[in-house]
């Protein structure tokens, strides 16, 4: 079954303990990006990658890191987590077609992260 | 720059009856526009999209959505609402450029009633 998967659904930390969040696709896409998801916000960009070793900031990439060492995995690293990273996150992949915006986001579950 | 703007954080509806869901965007270049939906503890998942095609676009779940450029609208619609579409609904605009600029409105939280 074509998915992305996130791990772990949900995380309690306590500020300044580092943690990853790991994200994976099965279906050969390029295309990966981490949105949080805040109330009244919507979803804000952090980071996002378009091929392997190929990454940029997003909107709101302060406090993360991202790496892209295999096509599959995307992960998401707090290297110092504070409270105000208390959100949702989503990990989302797609193909890179010839017109990138006819392709279609796949998300993941969700991760729902509190930093306490 | 581009912007969205969803005009209603929530709206309530009773089972059967008509949906409308309404977004406004602004965008500098011909823009692509897509509407997700999330239910609860789950991702996003697409509902259907324009991109410079047909002005109404038909999606799943018997959604489909209209392109007004004279009104900056891309208003989303369903002529009879189901417990199931109870989620939260994103519309999404985009320029030709690609996902890197994707902008998120804020969400339409639709509560179905019996």
């Amino acid at each position: 079954e074509a998915q992305v998967t996130q791990n772990p659904r949900y995380l309690i930390t306590v500020t300044g303990k580092k943690l990853t969040v790991t994200c994976s696709q099965n279906m050969n896409h390029e295309y990966m990006s981490w949105y949080r998801q805040d109330p009244g916000l919507g979803l804000r960009q952090i980071y996002y990658s378009m091929n392997v070793e190929v990454t940029d900031k997003g909107d709101v990439p302060e406090g993360y890191k991202v790496s892209r060492k295999e096509k599959r995995n995307f992960p998401l690293i707090l290297e110092s987590p504070s409270p105000n990273q208390t959100s949702l996150y989503f990990c989302a992949s797609s193909l890179l077609g010839a017109i990138p915006t006819n392709e279609k986001l796949f998300f993941g579950s969700g991760t729902q992260l509190s930093v306490l | 720059a581009q912007s969205v703007t969803q005009l209603d954080s929530h709206v309530s509806v009773s089972e059967g009856t008509p949906v409308l869901l309404r977004c406004n965007y602004s965008s500098s270049y011909s823009p692509s526009l897509f509407w997700y939906v999330q239910h609860p503890n789950k991702g996003l998942q697409l509902l259907l999209k324009y991109t410079s095609a047909a002005t109404l676009v038909k999606g799943i779940n018997g959604f489909e959505a209209e392109f007004k450029k004279s009104e900056t609208s891309f208003h989303l619609t369903k002529p009879s609402a189901h417990m199931s579409d109870a989620a939260e609904y994103f519309c999404v605009v985009s320029d030709h450029t690609g996902f890197q600029k994707l902008v998120f409105g804020t969400g339409t939280r639709l509560l179905v009633s019996p």
